[in-house]
């Protein structure tokens, strides 16, 4: 069965600061991960996918994120926090029938 | 940029009675997912739909809960006798036919719903 885990409710930093928002997933076979943000009252945009090939992937609004197998982590990453970056983000992995399952999410406040 | 729309945005239905949130999924999409969001909590599967039949649901997903396609670009999530508990965000989303695995699941804004 396939889990994600995104151990940090709440996640502060500063702006301009780099930011890091953790998810570890548990899945059997090939793992396909995904990283979603919700802007409040608004719907779940995609940022980024991590299908195959190199580790560090590149997505919208200047995120990525590192699939690490030893691990079993997918990290969203980002060098420069703005403001607008505050959202809601959840890690996700694809189930067997091509469906989500989400993580709980975690929220991002950047402070100006 | 193509986008899933969903129509209400926010709808207010006393305890017991029917609830219809529509969706006009991305033109070209083939697989088309309902998803509800209670508030505050994560994002939960409920059905997912292609070629005209349920492919999947989950336990959530029972007996009040149908699904249906009625013409060739509406996708509709019925709930029948609502209950309190069933206030939540309700999220259409789709994906087009592609390769099966990774492909990018795109959602629409939402459908906040309040049983009173």
């Amino acid at each position: 069965a396939q889990s994600v885990a995104q151990p940090e409710d709440q996640v502060n930093v500063a702006e301009g600061n780099p930011l890091t928002v953790k998810c570890t997933y548990s899945v059997s076979g090939n793992p396909y991960l995904f990283w979603y943000v919700q802007y409040p009252n608004r719907g779940l945009q995609f940022l980024l996918k991590y299908i195959t090939g190199d580790n560090l992937v590149k997505g919208s609004y200047g995120f990525e994120a590192e699939f690490n197998k030893s691990q079993t982590s997918f990290h969203l990453k980002k060098p420069s926090a703005l403001v607008s970056d505050s959202a809601l983000y959840f890690c996700a992995v694809q189930t067997g029938a091509n469906n989500l399952f989400f993580g709980t999410g975690t929220r991002l406040t950047v402070i100006p | 940029e193509p986008e899933v729309t969903q129509t209400p945005s926010h709808q207010v239905t006393q305890m017991g009675q029917e609830v219809i949130l529509r969706c006009v999924p991305i033109s070209n999409h083939l697989y088309f997912y309902w998803y509800r969001q209670i508030l505050g909590q994560k994002v939960e599967f409920l059905v997912s739909f292609y070629n005209n039949e349920i492919s999947e649901k989950s336990e959530i997903f029972d007996d009040q809960f149908s699904v249906e396609r009625p013409d060739g670009s509406n996708f509709t999530l019925k709930i029948r006798s609502t209950k309190l508990e069933d206030s939540a965000m309700y999220f259409c989303a789709s994906r087009d036919r592609g390769a099966s695995s990774g492909n990018t699941i795109y959602f629409g804004e939402g459908s906040w719903l309040t049983v009173v």
